[in-house]
């Protein structure tokens, strides 16, 4: 079975610093996918990141930056130059395949951040 | 506007009646999923289309019955519901062709509060 464990409930940053947002993961299959969402207050879940297993290089999309540690197993989050609107729940989910074929994620818990001015 | 509509927005509804949400996708995805986030547990996934064929179902109750007339098109309909039921109902597609990438793109989500 596959797992995603984010350990931290919630985390504040100042604006314009840099945060990190902490995910470790559980799978035997050797080829899985990694996944960032944002998830504002208004409810819609946006794709933010994303990193192949066998991925060699740390995915990167403007602000935001995955640190894929693949034998520690943890793929965290690093955003940078933090803004007012980076203000949501943020989850970490994992792919891999499923017995009927797709492709199916699973979520860790979320991790609230809060940017203060 | 997003790629994924949901309505309605918000439903309350009592144990006895019976409802549907509504979710239609614009992004040309042949994979659609229901999801159910409830306060302080882990997003659930409930139901996976592929190519209007259902493929996943996670041991949902049968009072919970999707529907998938189309690729572009999914409902959710639900009958006799318990209190427990109250959640944010989110779907999503997906191209479902990137292997391990299979970005979900979701929609806004159905506030549903069961009384």
């Amino acid at each position: 079975a596959q797992k995603i464990t984010q350990t931290q409930p919630g985390m504040f940053v100042q604006e314009k610093e840099a945060v990190t947002l902490d995910c470790t993961y559980d799978t035997s299959d050797p080829s899985y996918g990694l996944f960032w969402y944002k998830q504002p207050s208004s409810g819609e879940m946006i794709f933010l990141i994303y990193q192949g297993s066998y991925d060699q290089q740390n995915a990167t999309e403007g602000r935001y930056s995955l640190n894929f540690q693949k034998a520690r197993k943890s793929a965290n989050l690093v955003i940078s130059a933090s803004q007012l609107g980076d203000s949501a729940m943020y989850f970490c989910a994992m792919t891999v395949k499923s017995s009927g074929g797709s492709y199916i994620p699973t979520f860790g818990r979320g991790t609230s951040l809060i940017v203060h001015p | 506007e997003t790629g994924v509509t949901q309505t309605p927005r918000h439903l309350v509804m009592g144990m006895t009646n019976k409802k549907s949400l509504k979710c239609e996708q614009h992004l040309g995805h042949n994979a659609m999923y229901w999801y159910k986030q409830s306060a302080k547990k882990p997003l659930e996934l409930m139901f996976v289309y592929n190519f209007k064929e259902q493929t996943e179902n996670n041991s949902v109750p049968s009072r919970f019955s999707p529907e998938c007339p189309n690729s572009s098109h999914l409902f959710l309909h639900l009958h006799t519901l318990q209190p427990e039921d109250s959640a944010l109902y989110l779907c999503a597609s997906s191209g479902n062709r990137g292997g391990a990438k299979n970005i979900q793109y979701f929609g806004a989500g159905t506030r549903l509060s069961v009384l």
